[in-house]
């Protein structure tokens, strides 16, 4: 069965260094998201992606964030100076189309700022 | 703003017991409701996504019901087994945006 994967599964970093989440989301999927986890809060959005650009960003994804799909298969998650709060499990989604489709989730990266 | 909500937050349940749980959400701006299946260091797995009012889906021993005009959704595990412990999370979606807006989660765990 496709399922969508991301690497790493756990990434330490400093303060003030950049970081890079990688996803390969599901192949005839369209729409791609990323999710967050801080410990102990809700999962939150963070920014949908579909033809090429952002379709809709929350206003946690600010000018630290971005996202890109360098390749026909990866989608990824760019956080350019990494802050404390930003540790949080990241989770990437995709679906095969909008509205009632399924969003279908990785397992998640562990993001941890030192 | 969307805000949805789950309780309980965690429950026992003993195997063979039925059991269920509410996720309540803004009737305004609803778009369809979510419930996902999460165990620990696996990805969150989808159950149903509802849309209409009265929608009941079944997946094996789940269901769910949905009421879009009062806000809540039900999920119910008939028969538990060890097996369904896991977090159960419900996220809406507003007016067709894709974006999930998502509940705190019930954390069921089923003794044996």
């Amino acid at each position: 069965e496709p399922e969508v994967t991301q690497t790493p599964s756990h990434q330490v970093t400093q303060m003030g260094q950049e970081v890079i989440l990688r996803c390969v989301p599901i192949s005839n999927h369209l729409y791609f998201y990323w999710y967050r986890q801080i410990l102990g809060q809700k999962v939150e959005f963070l920014v949908s992606f579909y033809n090429n650009e952002i379709s809709e960003k929350s206003e946690i994804f600010d000018d630290q964030f971005s996202v890109e799909r360098p390749d026909g298969s990866n989608f990824t998650l760019k956080i350019r100076s990494t802050k404390l709060e930003d540790s949080a499990m990241y989770f990437c989604a995709s679906s095969r189309d909008r509205g009632t489709n399924e969003q279908y989730f990785g397992p998640g990266t562990r993001l941890t700022v030192t | 703003i969307l805000n949805v909500e789950q309780s309980p937050q965690s429950l026992h349940v003993q195997e063979g017991d039925s059991t269920n749980f509410t996720c309540s959400f803004p009737s305004s701006n609803f778009y369809a409701l979510h419930w996902y299946r999460w165990e620990t260091a696996k990805s969150p797995e989808a159950l149903f996504v509802m849309t209409l009012n009265g929608d009941e889906k079944k997946k094996g021993r789940i269901s769910a019901t949905l009421n879009t005009k009062e806000g809540y959704s039900y999920l119910y595990i008939k028969g538990s087994q060890p097996e369904d412990s896991a977090t159960y999370l419900c996220a809406s979606e507003g007016a067709a945006g894709n974006k999930l807006t998502f509940g705190g989660g019930t954390r069921v765990l089923v003794k044996p």
